[in-house]
């Protein structure tokens, strides 16, 4: 059963306005979250991460929101780019085994120029 | 170099063959982990070691897996007597970090490229 879902299999954006990005947990004992992006042919890359403690984490162009009574996180990317046109995967883990990250099944990002 | 690298590549095999999968992490990172990337799917948890030892494999599939580490750098997954199920991307990731580290950023995992299994 997965316990972190990317119910979007892909999104279609266009360049300059705002990407997001949803994640649902099933999870309440998930308290940290990351997302990942990946190219074709690469590994994924790490992006940005938020501890359960707090609910707004932004770097840049990219912010994360957690809503954990929702078990909703989301990634805003603000302004979109071309090269963020990736794979987007969310994933999460666990305060009793914090090394065992859970992964949603990824949302493909297309950036139209 | 600085990056985890995953040797070969690709790697096609025959049902029933043995094939070994090797990862090289990131100098000085302690922990090293170990996924599988079905077509469509997110990694899946397979396997992790903290220096040599294998703190957890509760991901492997079944007893046909089998990983090592045995000098606390490089890593072999095995996978014996593939079947067509089996076919799937491997990842390895490296993390510096084996606890909490407090604050936003902790247990980072850096992935390598993958080796695209496919067992015909």
């Amino acid at each position: 059963d997965q316990q972190v879902k990317q119910n979007s299999p892909s999104l279609s954006v266009q360049e300059g306005r705002i990407s997001i990005l949803n994640c649902d947990y099933t999870n309440s004992m998930f308290d940290y979250f990351l997302w990942y992006k990946k190219y074709p042919a690469e590994g994924p890359t790490f992006l940005i991460s938020i501890s359960s403690i707090k609910d707004k984490n932004e770097d840049g162009r990219f912010t994360v929101f957690l809503n954990k009574s929702a078990k909703h996180l989301s990634l805003h990317i603000v302004p979109s780019q071309p090269g963020d046109s990736a794979v987007y995967f969310c994933a999460a883990s666990a305060v009793d085994n914090f090394n065992k990250f859970y992964f949603g099944s990824g949302t493909k990002l297309n950036v139209k120029p | 170099g600085a990056g985890v690298s995953q040797s070969p590549r690709y790697k096609v095999a025959k049902r029933g063959q043995d094939v070994a999968l090797r990862c090289d992490p990131i100098s000085g990172h302690v922990s090293l982990f170990w996924y599988q990337q079905a077509l469509g799917q997110g990694p899946e948890f397979l396997t992790y070691f903290q220096n040599e030892a294998q703190l957890d494999k509760s991901g492997l599939p079944s007893d046909r897996f089998f990983a090592e580490r045995p000098e606390g750098s490089v890593s072999t997954l095995k996978i014996q007597r593939t079947q067509q199920e089996d076919s799937a991307v491997y990842l390895c990731a490296s993390s510096l970090v084996t606890g909490l580290a407090g604050g936003d950023t902790y247990n980072e995992q850096f992935f390598g490229p993958g080796t695209r299994l496919t067992v015909l």
